[in-house]
């Protein structure tokens, strides 16, 4: 079993929607959770972390995990063209500085 | 200088060649990463350096040796490289230790695309 798992393919969302990702991971035992962005030709940057069970939000982004399930999702509200990019989920035990990345998510926002 | 920077940003080598990646981080981080980017999978943990330890992925082939000479800098040396090896190579660096609650939180450079003929 994959550590990390983004098993979606592209995903095409018109400009103003609601663009939905999901990730699963398979150790019981990781306490920390980040989405990282990455546009065509450049590095990941980190956008969002989470760290306990239910809802984080900054801006137009909303993290949410769900430990008992083992599963993270990002929302990407009222999506923009600069949003289009693929997203990183990585996951890790806290104070261990090994992240466990999944193959990432590419989002296409359609004007 | 700001965050991770690279050198180069693309290399092209032969098999027989021996050439270094080049990282230098200005963020105070005290450790310091190579990942291994290439199409259609996760980014790969290859060498980790934190608080002058080196803990490394051992599934990494011994034609990639890193050194790191200080926090500040890490460098990965390449010697007789295949076609397979070639992908964007990342570096990263971070604040790990006691009371840092944000592990994971890594500031990568922007990769060095290396090409192995």
């Amino acid at each position: 079993q994959k550590e990390v798992e983004q098993n979606s393919g592209p995903l095409s969302v018109p400009e103003g929607a609601i663009a939905s990702l999901n990730c699963t991971y398979s150790d019981r035992g990781s306490q920390s959770f980040f989405w990282y962005r990455q546009y065509s030709g450049k590095s990941p940057e980190l956008i969002m972390s989470i760290y306990s069970n239910g809802d984080k939000e900054d801006g137009r982004f909303t993290a949410q995990l769900n430990k008992a399930s083992q599963y993270v999702s990002l929302l990407i509200r009222d999506s923009q063209p600069s949003d289009s990019a693929t997203y990183l989920c990585a996951v890790n035990h806290y104070g261990n500085n090994r992240l466990a990345f999944g193959k990432g998510n590419q989002v296409v926002v359609i004007p | 200088e700001t965050g991770v920077t690279q050198t180069p940003r693309h290399l092209v080598m032969g098999m027989t060649n021996k050439k270094s990646l080049k990282c230098e981080q200005h963020l105070g981080h005290n450790a310091m990463y190579w990942y291994k980017q290439s199409a259609k999978k996760p980014l790969e943990l290859m060498f980790v350096y934190s608080l002058e330890e080196r803990v490394e992925n051992n599934s990494v082939p011994s034609r990639f040796s890193p050194e790191c000479p200080n926090s500040s800098h890490l460098f990965l040396h390449l010697h007789t490289l295949q076609p397979e090896d070639s992908a964007l190579y990342l570096c990263a660096s971070s604040q790990v230790g006691p009371g840092v609650s944000n592990t994971g939180e890594l500031f990568f450079g922007e990769g060095s695309r290396l090409t192995v003929l």
